[in-house]
């Protein structure tokens, strides 16, 4: 039961060019809304986040959307750079207590 | 490095046999996670402590699973007469007192079953 999904399992991009990356998720009962960066061989970082009471929030070259009404949320990437490029997850908060739900991740490939 | 620390970071061994895997925290944190990963998935959640308290625990942490946090620092996690299935990359998080919304990960413990 995947209640976080990320349909596209890769995504190439130009460099300088938008990223958009695609989460939806199925339970109204998630609160707070994550990014997350891998590299391989290391454990997952940090990006972004989005509490539900807010449709968008930003830091720097990084911005996430967040639609409720559609369970859906994306992160913008604007201008991609080759050292984006890694697997990015989606993850969401239960409001019920500290367990987070991960999407399958998006792996990036941003092109020189 | 104050990062979280997972050890052994690569553990190798034959089904039916015990393995048990530490994590050490970032020094303030007091909730500490434990995730599975397996090849083409997201992390899963495994259980969650605060302090030494294990407070959530998944339906996939079966009975040979078992997790600890005894003085409220470190934590193990120990899988017992292990199975090929068990096989997975077992990550480990920490946050601080206090909601961030950001988990700390650790590189890793990556187990192979043979």
């Amino acid at each position: 039961d995947q209640q976080v999904k990320q349909n596209s399992p890769s995504l190439s991009v130009q460099e300088g060019r938008i990223s958009i990356l695609n989460c939806d998720y199925t339970n109204s009962m998630f609160d707070y809304f994550l990014w997350y960066k891998k590299y391989p061989a290391e454990g997952p970082t940090f990006l972004i986040s989005i509490s539900s009471i807010k449709d968008k929030n930003e830091d720097g070259r990084f911005t996430v959307f967040l639609n409720k009404s559609a369970k859906h949320l994306s992160l913008h990437i604007v201008p991609s750079q080759p050292g984006d490029s890694a697997v990015y997850f989606c993850a969401a908060r239960l409001n019920t207590g500290n367990q987070f739900y991960f999407g399958t991740g998006t792996s990036l490939t941003v092109i020189p | 490095d104050t990062g979280v620390s997972q050890d052994p970071r690569h553990k190798i061994t034959k089904r039916g046999q015990n393995v048990t895997f530490r994590c050490d925290p970032i020094s303030e944190h007091n909730r500490l996670y434990w995730y599975r990963q397996t090849l083409g998935q997201g992390p899963e959640f495994l259980t969650y402590f605060q302090n030494e308290a294990q407070l959530e625990k998944s339906r996939l942490l079966s009975d040979r699973f078992s997790a600890e946090r005894p003085k409220g620092s470190f934590s193990t996690l120990e899988i017992q007469r292990t199975e090929q299935g068990d096989s997975a990359m077992y990550l480990c998080a920490s946050s601080p007192r206090g909601w961030t919304g950001e988990l700390f990960f650790g590189e890793g413990s990556r187990l192979t079953v043979l």
